[in-house]
């Protein structure tokens, strides 16, 4: 069964701390996305993958990184430079960039 | 810069009755989404619109797309309530590196 699938779906993060929200996806997409909804708004771009070991800025990406080691996976960062981080985040992928971008569950993350 | 422009941003009618919801944008497009979100959810794809003229149609939505005027329109016809949800139009644009740039959703309420 394909699909993306995204973890933890609540995720809590103290002061000062830095926090790693996964996406996985089994699709054989060779793009990945990340993006950061905040209440009443659109999606924002973090950082997007084209292809494995590679991966560039979206127009949010201060206080964020990322890696694509594998075709598979496109692990976020949220990092404690990021001041604002409470917000849904969402992953996407697609065949290529021109394609349509399928999204996972989402993770909610919230600061204590 | 690409900007992509949504209206209404929040929406109440009534069961039975029809309306539009517009999406314009600020540059040419390659190609233009309108996806569905449920509260708490993710993104779901209901239309990808390629050209001038596009039409598409799912059941009591049907998207159009006129490039010249850099506008699409999601038409509801006689709504029921489980199209209660927000709308986002989203549009590609090579110049922006085929990323997808999100209008601010607008908020579908269907009345009994």
């Amino acid at each position: 069964d394909g699909g993306i699938t995204q973890s933890p779906k609540y995720l809590f993060r103290k002061e000062g701390q830095n926090v790693t929200l996964s996406c996985e996806q089994n699709l054989n997409h060779d793009a990945m996305y990340w993006y950061r909804q905040d209440p009443g708004q659109g999606l924002r771009l973090i950082y997007y993958s084209q292809i494995v070991n590679d991966f560039q800025k979206g127009d949010i990406a201060e206080g964020y990184s990322v890696s694509r080691e594998k075709k598979e996976s496109f692990p976020l960062t949220v990092t404690s430079a990021q001041k604002n981080p409470t917000a849904f985040y969402l992953c996407a992928s697609s065949i290529s960039l021109e394609e349509t971008q399928y999204f996972g569950p989402g993770t909610r993350l919230l600061v204590l | 810069e690409l900007k992509v422009e949504q209206n209404p941003l929040f929406l109440s009618m009534q069961e039975g009755k029809n309306y539009t919801i517009y999406c314009n944008y600020s540059t040419t497009s390659d190609r233009l989404y309108w996806y569905r979100q449920d509260p708490g959810k993710s993104l779901e794809s209901l239309f990808v619109l390629l050209s001038n003229g596009a039409v598409k149609q799912e059941g009591r939505l049907m998207a159009s797309l006129d490039t010249k005027a850099r506008l699409s329109t999601l038409h509801i016809t006689a709504a029921v309530h489980d199209l209660s949800a927000t709308y986002f139009c989203a549009v590609v644009w090579r110049g922006s590196n085929y990323k997808l740039t999100f209008g601010k959703g607008t908020l579908l309420t269907v009345n009994p």
